[in-house]
């Protein structure tokens, strides 16, 4: 069973430009959720993904997009990049279930500079 | 609106002790509760879930308890050693939105 992977790592961008960060979900799992995570915080809730539909979205901008493919793996886009979206962002991926079970395994996350 | 607060920011300990995390939120209606522990620049690892009708779940020398009603929950690791060194997460599920974080406790454990 494979884990939850994301690219790339690591990713310089310069204010103004557009960024796309990739996330493989878990085997077996059909909801992908996205978090920021800002240095010294802990993760701000995004969007999430389940089935290919939007199933919820935090408090971030339109700027902020996504897509969910038919494997369940999952494309955060973010348009004219800020200085305050450099971050560590994560993606995590659950299966449904009874709603105390359900349990979110997060990748090693990317970590977005922008300049 | 739900908020997870983590106390200390920072905890420095010899090896050996054993320590506790501390965890609170506002909002007692959740469904679960999970411990995340994260090394800098890393992802999460899942330490320990507790369903809301759970008091308390172990994993090898970490316990972490929840007291739902009060809105509190407890990380207890047994016999810190310096692998132990990361930033541990408290996290909330609410029901229908995901993760409620808090800020984290960054734990060194000195040799």
């Amino acid at each position: 069973e494979t884990g939850v992977t994301q690219s790339p790592t690591h990713l310089i961008k310069t204010r103004g430009q557009q960024v796309t960060l990739r996330c493989s979900s878990q085997s077996g799992h059909n909801t992908v959720s996205w978090y920021q995570q800002a240095l010294g915080q802990g993760p701000q809730f995004i969007f999430q993904y389940y089935r290919e539909e939007e199933n919820g979205r935090g408090n971030f901008p339109p700027r902020f997009s996504g897509l969910q493919f038919p494997n369940y793996s999952s494309e955060l886009n973010v348009n004219a990049l800020e200085l305050d979206d450099s971050a560590l962002y994560l993606c995590a991926s659950s299966m449904p279930g009874l709603a105390g079970e359900v349990q979110q395994y997060f990748g090693p996350g990317t970590r977005l500079t922008v300049t | 609106k739900q908020e997870v607060t983590q106390i200390p920011a920072a905890l420095s300990v010899p090896e050996g002790e054993n320590l506790v995390l501390n965890c609170s939120f506002t909002d007692s209606a959740i469904y679960n509760l999970q411990w995340f522990r994260q090394d800098p620049g890393k992802g999460l690892t899942s330490l320990l879930l507790i369903q809301s009708s759970q008091r308390e779940q172990t994993s090898g020398r970490l316990n972490a308890s929840l007291d739902k009603s009060s809105g509190r929950s407890t990380l207890y690791i047994a016999a810190s050693q310096p692998g132990d060194s990361a930033t541990y997460l408290c996290a909330v599920l609410p029901g229908n939105t995901p993760l409620v974080f808090g800020k984290g406790t960054r734990l060194s454990v000195i040799a």
